[in-house]
């Protein structure tokens, strides 16, 4: 069965430190999300993606973050400076027309 | 943001019995409900999902119940097994595929055998 992949599993970077995470969506699907869960706290949304651009943002979703699909399979989020709150699983997901989000098994990214 | 409301942070059943899963949703203009199944350190795993032009969704041993008039909806697994213990979510969205998910806050499901 199609899934959806994340690298890396965990990340590790320094405060100020640029990160990327990557995800292979599901080949067929059109759209595209992140998501993130700080520990002991609910998955909240960040970005969701479709036809090349943002479709809609959060609040959290700020200048510091960006995302990309470089290619036909990738769909990457980046963060430019991070800091402590940063740290959280970030979940990619991925979806057709019939509106169910299919996640990975995510990164989970520390900020030291 | 408490949109969506999984009032039970626990449950606890016998193998073999029924798990009922609830969540409450305050905004009217959500029109499609999913159940999650999450893992330690893993991605949350569709389970289903169900329009609000519906009232049921079944699939195998789960079911998914909305009272739309009561902004509630019910996740029930039957019979509940051993390998079903695991944090189930529910999400709300409103309009097309782009639109955020709204997750409950999570509730613990243990099955005991």
């Amino acid at each position: 069965e199609p899934e959806v992949t994340q690298t890396p599993s965990h990340q590790v970077t320094q405060m100020g430190q640029e990160v990327i995470l990557r995800c292979v969506p599901i080949s067929n699907h059109l759209y595209f999300y992140w998501y993130r869960q700080i520990l002991g706290q609910k998955v909240e949304f960040l970005v969701s993606f479709y036809n090349n651009e943002i479709s809609e943002k959060s609040e959290i979703f700020d200048d510091q973050f960006s995302v990309e699909r470089p290619d036909g399979s990738n769909f990457t989020l980046k963060i430019r400076s991070t800091k402590l709150e940063d740290s959280a699983m970030y979940f990619c997901a991925s979806s057709d027309n019939d509106r169910r989000r299919f996640f990975g098994p995510g990164t989970r990214l520390t900020v030291l | 943001d408490q949109q969506v409301k999984q009032n039970s942070p626990s449950l606890s059943v016998q193998e073999g019995r029924i798990s009922i899963l609830n969540c409450d949703y305050t905004n009217s203009m959500f029109d499609y409900f999913l159940w999650y199944k999450k893992y330690p350190a893993e991605g949350p795993t569709f389970l289903i999902s169900i329009s609000s032009i519906k009232d049921k969704n079944e699939d195998g041993r789960f079911t998914v119940f909305l009272n739309k008039s009561a902004k509630h909806l019910s996740l029930h697994i039957v019979p509940s097994q051993p390998g079903d213990s695991a944090v189930y979510f529910c999400a709300a969205s409103r309009g097309g595929a782009t639109n955020k998910l709204i997750f409950g806050t999570g509730t613990l499901l243990a099955v005991q055998p």
